[in-house]
């Protein structure tokens, strides 16, 4: 069956780096788009980023762009997020998403989420 | 860019239909999509493309839209479906395409 574990959550402090990583199986990886999507405590969804099937494409929402970058390694199955000068407003739990068969940009298989703490 | 607005909170007894509302600028040209989020729980996909049902989702789930305003629509509520639920859209021509709404908690 359908499966994304995603790992690499954990305290850093402000102006830190953290890299997340998101590995899938029971498909094949290298046909979808995925998706980051993230969320603060007691808070609503929040888009964070998406990648075509092939890495070609990417798309950022506003509050990371120029500070988070997403890529994918589909020889592994697995889809990074790349996140840089974390501010406390990072502070979420990081969903990645599989695409959904019949549009990419829906987001169609959620993995159980990594949490990221943003503290000093 | 796009923003889509919910109702905070939405309140049915058990076996009543609850209708959950999503309204933004536009959103009669762009597909829509349902999530929902059980407490403690990853979300999962309920309607896409405004009234398409995944596989395993229940018949008890429809989406409808009209004018810039899309509705899901749970007949015969159960207490398991209580949670959050989130509208979405893909806003293809806004540098920032994707849309989340903020949410309606379905207190049953």
């Amino acid at each position: 069956q359908v499966q994304l574990v995603e790992s690499g959550g954990g305290v850093v402090q402000p102006g830190g780096s953290l890299r997340l990583a998101c590995v899938g199986s029971g498909f094949r990886f290298n046909s979808y788009a995925m998706h980051w999507v993230r969320q603060a405590p007691g808070k609503g969804l929040e888009w964070v980023a998406s990648i075509w099937f092939d890495g070609s494409k990417k798309y950022f929402g506003e509050s990371v762009k120029g500070r988070f970058t997403i890529f994918r390694d589909n020889s592994k199955n697995a889809l990074f997020l790349q996140m840089n000068s974390l501010r406390r407003e990072d502070a979420a739990v990081y969903y990645c998403a599989r695409g959904f068969s019949s549009a990419w940009y829906i987001m169609g298989f959620w993995g159980q989420g990594t949490p990221v703490t943003v503290s000093s | 860019s796009s923003v889509l607005t919910q109702s905070p909170s939405v309140s049915v007894a058990p076996g009543q239909t609850a209708r959950i509302a999503c309204g933004g600028d536009k959103i009669g040209g762009k597909s829509i999509q349902w999530y929902q989020q059980k407490p403690g729980q990853a979300p999962i996909l309920v309607v896409y493309d405004d009234s398409e049902r995944p596989s395993g989702i229940p018949e008890r789930f429809s989406g409808s839209k009209s004018g810039n305003t899309a509705t899901l629509t749970i007949n015969w509520v159960e207490a398991g479906d209580e949670g959050d639920y989130y509208c979405q859209v893909w806003d293809t021509w806004s540098d920032y395409p994707g849309v989340f709404g903020g949410g309606t908690k379905l207190t049953v």
